[in-house]
């Protein structure tokens, strides 16, 4: 089962770019990488899902070089809505979907 | 579009008393996972069931037990409630791929569970 390791919080100012870096160095050839955004009192909300390379969609972008043993998600020109808990997870065949220590951004005005 | 279901949204009991939590899946998905959040706490994952078997087990008591019956719907019990088990339960959905988990999780608003 991959571990997960990410940073426990970061602080940024509105309309920056976020970075947040996931280690998975035990990750499986058959593993996914998925991150997750989480406000308080509300379930977990899918951001993005790669497997390799770079994936982008509407949100974020996720950079996955080619050892896979990390992971990035680049939130574009944050704002204070942004404020959340980040979850990367790592699974992929029969393993259960477990969730790491997240990585709480705080933006700040 | 229609999202995963729980109910209810908030629940109050007390010490040594059962509890019954609900989810209705997204149509068509057939996965199932529950998940504990106690708070300032990360979601802890229970259990989960892939096409009405389950499919794993995570830190669940004992004293808890959860079914997917026929309709796809899951029902997570608890008995001799303890305060400890106050905490925020989530339900997940997904389409699972011959059980495979990594397709994406659509979660639930929760059930706040407090125990008095």
């Amino acid at each position: 089962l991959a571990k997960t390791t990410q940073p426990i919080s970061m602080d940024s100012y509105e309309g920056q770019e976020v970075n947040i870096t996931c280690s998975h160095n035990n990750i499986a050839t058959n593993d996914y990488i998925t991150w997750y955004q989480q406000f308080p009192s509300q379930g977990p909300r899918f951001i993005i899902q790669g497997y390799k390379t770079k994936v982008t969609n509407e949100v974020a972008s996720l950079f996955i070089p080619a050892d896979r043993k990390s992971s990035t998600l680049s939130l574009p020109r944050v704002s204070l809505s942004d404020t959340a808990v980040y979850y990367c997870l790592v699974a992929g065949g029969y393993q259960k979907v477990t969730f790491g220590t997240g990585t709480k951004l705080q933006v700040i005005p | 579009a229609a999202g995963v279901i729980q109910s209810p949204r908030h629940l109050i009991k007390e010490k040594r008393e059962t509890a019954t939590l609900k989810c209705y899946p997204i149509p068509r998905h057939d996965t199932v996972y529950w998940y504990q959040q106690g708070p300032g706490q990360d979601p802890q994952f229970l259990i989960s069931f892939y096409e009405k078997m389950q499919s794993d087990k995570g830190s669940i008591p004992d004293r808890f037990s959860a079914q997917q019956f026929s309709d796809y719907h899951s029902e997570l019990n608890m008995s001799s409630l303890e305060l400890g088990d106050s905490a925020l339960y989530f339900c997940a959905s997904s389409l699972g791929v011959g059980g495979r988990h990594h397709e994406k999780l659509f979660f639930g608003s929760g059930t706040q569970l407090s125990v008095l």
